[in-house]
């Protein structure tokens, strides 16, 4: 059964940098894509960013000057970087796994696992 | 970006009854790339469709889906206690991936 757990602190000053990791436990990280989310009152459910087993990412446009998402070699875990944190930032995180969506025109990327999340709030 | 509307923002049902949710995109959803989640508090969203209308494992038959292009809907044929949640539409035709509102819907 695969289950992917996330972690880091659960408090970040104002301009600091969050550094959070997903382990994954029942797959390896070369068989996905694998992307980090949140979600705050606000606005809801935001797609930050996505990392690939060959080591190719793509970001959200509204994070991508503050955003980082690597995996190690040992490809059971993945983790997320995101730079000069503010109130704005506080949020549930969550990472997940995409699933392919095959069509005759080309492949979607849905997520078919999410982690439990965690809560980060950014407070001096 | 894709913006994706739904709509209405809460549902109150009695259990048996149908619910209705939409989801409307602000173009044109690739390949009808459009996913629905449910979310219960204090948990991660768990997917249920995939594709428009294809259910993810495990997802009872009384959740289906449809739609293409810009128009989508999720019905839930006879609601149940344990479906009180809120729904996300998501799409994944295009980056950067984007999801809506949420619809909240309500048992009485």
């Amino acid at each position: 059964q695969v289950q992917l757990q996330e972690s880091g602190p659960g408090v970040v000053r104002p301009s600091e940098t969050l550094s959070l990791t997903c382990s994954v436990s029942g797959a390896s990280i070369s068989s996905s894509y694998w992307s980090w989310i949140r979600q705050t009152p606000g606005k809801g459910l935001e797609w930050i960013g996505y990392i690939h087993y060959t080591g190719s990412t793509d970001y959200n446009p509204s994070l991508r000057s503050r955003v980082t998402i690597s995996t190690d070699a040992s490809k059971k875990h993945f983790s997320l970087s995101l730079s000069s944190m503010t109130a704005a930032d506080t949020a549930v995180y969550y990472c997940a796994r995409h699933d392919a969506d095959v069509s005759a025109t080309g492949t979607g990327w849905f997520f078919d696992l999410w982690g439990r999340g965690i809560l980060v709030t950014v407070s001096s | 970006e894709i913006v994706l509307t739904q709509s209405p923002g809460t549902l109150s049902l009695s259990p048996g009854e149908r619910a209705t949710l939409s989801c409307r995109a602000s173009q044109s959803v690739r390949n009808n790339y459009l996913g629905w989640y449910q979310q219960k508090p204090g948990q991660a969203p768990r997917l249920l469709i995939y594709g428009s209308s294809t259910r993810a494992t495990g997802i009872p038959d009384r959740f289906s889906g449809r739609g293409s292009g810009t128009d989508f809907t999720l019905t839930i044929s006879r609601l149940e206690p344990e479906d009180s949640a809120v729904y996300y539409c998501q799409q994944y035709g295009s980056s950067p991936w984007t999801f809506g509102q949420g619809t909240k819907v309500e048992i009485k």
